[in-house]
C-alpha cells in the first residue's frame, strides 16, 4: 500500500509522559500535515513540512515538535503529557511544488488514537 | 487569521431532497477552498475544489466572495452521502478545516 502509513494506531499513556508518532507519506510526495483532532474541535492544524524544512505552523503547543527526514518521513513527539492531548492525531500528504504551490489535494492517513490517563 | 466555519454540525435531509452544507471563511488574500468527506469506516478523502469547477457524485461548491462563502449543495440526496463533511482553506501554506457537518440522509 502505498498510502500514508501512520504508526502507532493506538496508544495509551498516562500525563507526564512522552511519546512519537509516526507518518510515511505517499510514494513521491513531500509535504507532510499534521493535525489533531479532539472532540468537537474539528481538525486543528498543527505543522506543515516540505522536504525537511518546517514550511508553516499553527497553533502547536511548545510541548509538541515534529520533523520530517531525509527519506521524508515525520514524526511528531508530545512530551509532558495531559490529559487534553488525547486525540487523533492525522498526518497527510501532498504533492507540493515549491514556487508552485499546494496542488489542492491532502491525502491523509488512518490517524493515531492517543488516550493519555 | 484564517478561519473556517460550519454552522451546522448536524444535518438531517430525506433522500431525495436538496443538500447543502454551509460554510463561510475568513481570510485577507485570495483562498482556495475545498471540501473533504469521510464516509465510515474510510479515511479523509477530497470531495472537490473550488478551482476546478467541478461537479463530483453530483456535489457542486461555489465561491461567493462577496459572502466569503463557499456552500456544498446536491439537488437529491442519496443514501449513500451519508458522512461527515470538511470545508478547507488553504492560505499561507496553511490548510485549515472547519469543524464539520455530518449529513444524515434518512429513507
Amino acid at each position: 500500500d502505498s498510502g500514508v502509513t501512520q504508526t502507532p494506531k493506538h496508544l495509551i499513556t498516562a500525563t507526564g509522559q512522552r511519546v512519537t508518532l509516526r507518518c510515511s507519506p505517499r510514494s513521491g510526495d513531500l509535504s507532510v500535515y499534521w493535525y489533531q483532532q479532539s472532540l468537537d474541535q474539528g481538525l486543528q492544524f498543527l505543522i506543515q513540512y516540505y522536504n525537511g524544512e518546517e514550511r508553516a505552523k499553527g497553533n502547536i503547543l511548545e510541548r509538541f515538535s515534529a520533523q520530517q527526514f531525509p527519506d521524508l518521513h515525520s514524526e511528531l513527539n508530545l512530551s509532558s503529557l495531559e490529559l487534553g492531548d488525547s486525540a487523533l492525531y492525522f498526518c497527510a500528504s501532498s504533492v507540493y511544488i515549491s514556487g508552485g504551490g499546494f496542488t489542492g489535494e491532502l491525502f491523509f492517513g488512518e490517524g493515531s488514537r492517543l488516550t493519555v490517563l | 487569521a484564517q478561519r473556517v466555519t460550519q454552522p451546522e454540525k448536524l444535518l438531517s435531509v430525506f433522500k431525495g431532497a436538496p443538500v447543502e452544507l454551509k460554510c463561510n471563511y475568513s481570510y485577507s488574500g485570495s483562498p482556495e477552498l475545498f471540501w473533504y468527506v469521510q464516509y465510515s469506516r474510510q479515511r479523509l478523502q477530497l470531495l472537490l475544489r473550488h478551482i476546478s469547477r467541478e461537479s463530483i457524485k453530483g456535489f457542486t461548491a461555489d465561491l461567493n466572495k462577496g459572502e466569503t462563502s463557499f456552500h456544498l449543495k446536491k439537488p437529491f440526496a442519496q443514501e449513500e452521502d451519508s458522512a461527515m463533511y470538511y470545508c478547507a482553506l488553504n492560505g499561507d501554506d496553511k490548510i485549515i478545516f472547519g469543524k464539520g457537518t455530518r449529513l444524515h440522509i434518512l429513507p
